[in-house]
This record gives structure tokens, C-alpha cells and sequence, in this order.
């Protein structure tokens, strides 16, 4: 079957840096992607990746190892604002995005 | 520019009770997908559509149909409705089907089966 795995909870503390880790195995791969979801909100698109190695973007950087179907999100100098959800999807083989649970951050002062 | 939007945001229904959520989107995209998010799972999909006149089933498709008639707009049909089907339903639309392409979602519809 189809798995993508993240931790359920992680809590940083303002200003710190934090790596959400997401570990997948699917049918294909045609790229993978990281969304942030705030509560009783819409999933937004953060990265996307589809070759090995990191893509950096302002304060956040997502990581991908096709060979050990791993990635991570990077988040620098964390902000109280981003204390929502990150979600870990992988578009399998029809192109269709497999989503993990979830990642919820809690950010404290 | 609205980008996607959802009717109704929320709605409580009695089992066996019929009802239809409303997506539209105005940026011209061909795909548009409707997905349900549970505590503790992953988004599902449960329908979506590659063109106007189109659909396809997703993961979780019993209990649910779909109709896209114009392309602007993707309509979720639940004929009878089961308390499982408490959820919040997410509609999104993508220009494509693969690379970068980025799926826009609606803001979410809640639906509370009694």
C-alpha cells in the first residue's frame, strides 16, 4: 500500500529553527510536496520538489532523498505565525497527490 | 479574483438526508478535485475531473457523486447521508496534473451528519 509518515506533534520556540521530517512509500513518484495548513483553513502550497537535494525559499527549505523516499521542511527563525499544520504529500504514478496526517507545530514564546 | 470558493461553509444534515456541495473556481483551471479530511488521517480524494464533462473516482468514492457541467464549477452530491460522512470537505482545482503544478484549495465545506 500507499504510506506517507510524519510525526503528529512538534513544538519550537520562537526564533529557533525546526526540521519536520516526512518519510514515504508509494506506487511512482512524480514529485513531492509540502503544504501549510492553519486551523480551520485551507492546505496553502509551500514547496515542491522532484530531484534530490534542497530547495530553499526565504525562511523555509524542503529537502528530498528519492533513494530513501525521505524528506524534510525546514523552518528558520520561526515566527509565532507559523504555528499551523504541514502536510507531506507525494504525487504517485496517476498523479495523484497521497497525503500524510499532518504535522501540527506549536510555536511558543 | 476569488480563486476557489465553497458553498455552503457549514451544514448539519440527518442521516439519510440529501444535500449537494457547490465549488467554483475562476482560474480557468481543467482539473478540480474534491477531497474529505478526518482527524488524524490524510486528505482523501474522493472524485475529481480532468476536463468539463469529466469525472473520475478517487480513494474513497461510495456514498458520493459528482457532476462537472461547466468548467468553472465541480459539484459533490451525497444522495443519503451517513453520520461517516462527518467531515470537511476541500475542494481544489490545478492547472495540470503533474509537475510543479500546484493544487489551489476552497476554504472548506463542514458537514456535521446527525
Amino acid at each position: 500500500g500507499q504510506n506517507i509518515d510524519q510525526p503528529t506533534e512538534m513544538t519550537a520556540t520562537e526564533g529557533a529553527i525546526v526540521q519536520i521530517n516526512c518519510t514515504y512509500q508509494t506506487s511512482g513518484f512524480n514529485g513531492l510536496f509540502w503544504y501549510q495548513q492553519h486551523a480551520g483553513e485551507a492546505p496553502t502550497f509551500l514547496s515542491y520538489n522532484v530531484l534530490d537535494g534542497l530547495e530553499e525559499k526565504g525562511r523555509f527549505s524542503s529537502f528530498l532523498s528519492r533513494s530513501k523516499g525521505y524528506s524534510y521542511l525546514l523552518l528558520k527563525e520561526l515566527q509565532m505565525k507559523d504555528s499551523a499544520s504541514y502536510l507531506c504529500a507525494v504525487m504517485d504514478s496517476n498523479y495523484q497527490l497521497i497525503w500524510g496526517a499532518g504535522t501540527k507545530l506549536i510555536i511558543k514564546p | 479574483n476569488a480563486g476557489v470558493t465553497q458553498t455552503p461553509k457549514f451544514r448539519v444534515l440527518k442521516t439519510g438526508q440529501s444535500m449537494t456541495l457547490l465549488c467554483a473556481q475562476d482560474m480557468n483551471h481543467e482539473y478540480m478535485y474534491w477531497y474529505r479530511q478526518d482527524p488524524g488521517m490524510g486528505l482523501r480524494l474522493i472524485h475529481y475531473s480532468v476536463g468539463e464533462g469529466t469525472t473520475a473516482k478517487g480513494e474513497v468514492p461510495d456514498g458520493y457523486n459528482v457532476s462537472r457541467l461547466k468548467k468553472q464549477n465541480f459539484l459533490l452530491g451525497l444522495e443519503s447521508a451517513a453520520p461517516s460522512q462527518t467531515s470537511v470537505y476541500f475542494c481544489a482545482s490545478s492547472s495540470a496534473a503533474g509537475g510543479a503544478e500546484t493544487q489551489y484549495f476552497g476554504p472548506g465545506t463542514r458537514l456535521l451528519v446527525l
